[in-house]
């Protein structure tokens, strides 16, 4: 098993671009989350899914969209990159829906730098 | 709402030193709690959880305790190694869906 992959790696953006943040997982998880964790703040969660077709929002879901058509996929997408949203993204994934009280896989991240 | 807070860093130990991170909670109901470790360049990874009161989590010699008295889940280790240098978050699980994590404590380990 891959686990939680998250593709770019790393990424520059100007204000004003738009992208998606690519996050998969193999191991038939329901639940997936994304979160931003910035110095002195600890990670915070932006949107997270209970299974394909269902989205809520998190802590900080401005700026962001997400979907969820299928188990494996999770994409977050910027719509209109600002600086504020210079961050390390993070993916991950549980086994259950409904509750969070399952162990999180977390994928290795996605550096973003907003200019 | 839930929240978590841990004692802020960084923790700076030699070798062999006895480490303690504090983590107390606020939550309705009763949350797991989780500690979750991040070493330089990677991402997250669990290190132990305790799902109920009086629970103990262990791993890797790591160990916290599910305390509902005080709403705390204080992370020990009795001898540190310079490969346990890393950032280490609490975090809380409910009933929500939503996993809140503290805001990470760097530990450094000297040799």
């Amino acid at each position: 098993n891959a686990g939680v992959t998250q593709t770019p790696k790393f990424q520059v953006l100007k204000t004003g671009q738009s992208m998606t943040l690519q996050c998969a997982q193999d191991m038939n998880h329901e639940y997936m989350s994304w979160y931003r964790q910035d110095p002195g703040m600890g990670l915070r969660l932006i949107h997270y899914s209970v299974g394909a077709g269902i989205t809520d929002q998190g802590e900080v879901p401005n700026g962001y969209n997400v979907s969820r058509s299928t188990t494996e996929d999770f994409p977050l997408r910027l719509l209109s990159a600002a600086p504020s949203q210079t961050s390390v993204y993070f993916c991950a994934s549980s086994y259950s829906r409904g509750t969070v009280t399952d162990t999180q896989y977390f994928g290795p991240g996605t550096r973003l730098t907003v200019l | 709402g839930d929240s978590v807070t841990q004692m802020e860093g960084p923790v700076t130990l030699s070798e062999e030193a006895f480490l303690t991170i504090n983590c107390t909670y606020t939550a309705t109901g009763y949350p797991s709690l989780f500690w979750y470790v991040q070493y330089p360049g990677e991402g997250l990874q669990l290190l132990l959880k305790a799902t109920k009161a009086d629970d103990k989590g262990s791993n890797k010699g790591f160990e916290a305790t599910y305390r509902k008295e005080t709403t705390s889940f204080h992370l020990e280790k009795g001898s540190v190694q310079v490969s346990d240098s890393a950032v280490y978050f609490c975090a809380l699980g409910g009933a929500t869906n939503k996993l809140i994590f503290g805001t990470g404590t760097l530990l450094a380990v000297q040799p």
